[in-house]
C-alpha cells in the first residue's frame, strides 16, 4: 500500500539559510498534518491542512509558513533557520472515516542546522 | 498539558504477551483512544483504534473500560522487533503526543 512519502529525507543548513521540506499525502488523503520532533523529545503538533485550508496550528514559529496545494502535498518552509530548529519533520496525512481519522506518518525529515 | 497517563517503562519476554496501560480520565464524548508506536526515531507508526468498543486487528487488541477512562493495548507475542515507544493518545483530530512507554522486550 502507498504510504506518506517525505524529501528530502535529510537536510543539512546554514544558520540564517531557508529549507522547504515536502510531503506527499497518502492517495485520496485529504488532510496533512506537520509535526517536529527535538532530539529526546516526544512529536510536537506544528500546523494542519484540510482541503488546501489551514484547519489548526500548533506551536510554529513565525519563522515557518506551509502551505497544502491543489494535488494535496504540502510543503513547510522555514526561513531564518537556528540551531534549535534542529529536529524530525514528520508530515502524516488523514482522511475522514466512518471510524474517525486515523493519521499515517512519513518517515520524517532530518534537518540540521549548522 | 498531558491527557494520558501511561508507564514510563516496561519490560516483556519475547513470545509473551505485553498488556500496556493508559488513563485518559477527561476523554471527551468524541475523542478515540488511538495507540502508535515509533521505532528509533522513525516515523509513528499506527498501531489501533477505538471509540468505545474493543478492538482488534493484526497488530494488536485494544480493550477500552466502560466508563472510557482507561484502556490497555495487548500485544500477544511480542517479539524483538516489538522494541519501541508506544503512545496512547486520546484525540479527534491532531495528536498531543505524551511521554509515552518505552517497551523492551527481552529474549
Amino acid at each position: 500500500a502507498a504510504g506518506v512519502i517525505q524529501s528530502p529525507r535529510h537536510l543539512i543548513k546554514e544558520k540564517r539559510e531557508t529549507a522547504t521540506l515536502k510531503c506527499y499525502p497518502i492517495p485520496r488523503h485529504d488532510t496533512v498534518y506537520w509535526y517536529q520532533q527535538g532530539p529526546g523529545q516526544d512529536p510536537q503538533f506544528l500546523i494542519s491542512f484540510y482541503e488546501k485550508m489551514q484547519s489548526d496550528k500548533g506551536s510554529i514559529p513565525d519563522r515557518f509558513s506551509a502551505q497544502q496545494f491543489s494535488d494535496y502535498h504540502s510543503e513547510l518552509n522555514m526561513s531564518s533557520l537556528e540551531l534549535g530548529d534542529s529536529a524530525l519533520y514528520f508530515c502524516a496525512s488523514s482522511r475522514l472515516t466512518s471510524r474517525g481519522e486515523t493519521q499515517y506518518f512519513g518517515p520524517g525529515t532530518r534537518l540540521l542546522v549548522l | 498539558d498531558a491527557k494520558t497517563t501511561q508507564p514510563p517503562s516496561m519490560d516483556c519476554a519475547e513470545g509473551r504477551a505485553a498488556n500496556l496501560p493508559c488513563n485518559h480520565s477527561t476523554i471527551s464524548g468524541n475523542e478515540y483512544v488511538y495507540w502508535y508506536r515509533q521505532i528509533h526515531s522513525q516515523g509513528p507508526q499506527y498501531i489501533i483504534h477505538g471509540l468505545k468498543n474493543n478492538e482488534t486487528n493484526e497488530m494488536a487488541s485494544l480493550i477500552i473500560t466502560e466508563d472510557r477512562k482507561s484502556s490497555t493495548l495487548i500485544l500477544p507475542h511480542a517479539t524483538l522487533r516489538d522494541t519501541a515507544v508506544y503512545y496512547c493518545i486520546v484525540s479527534w483530530d491532531k495528536l498531543s503526543f505524551g511521554a509515552g512507554t518505552t517497551v523492551t522486550v527481552r529474549a
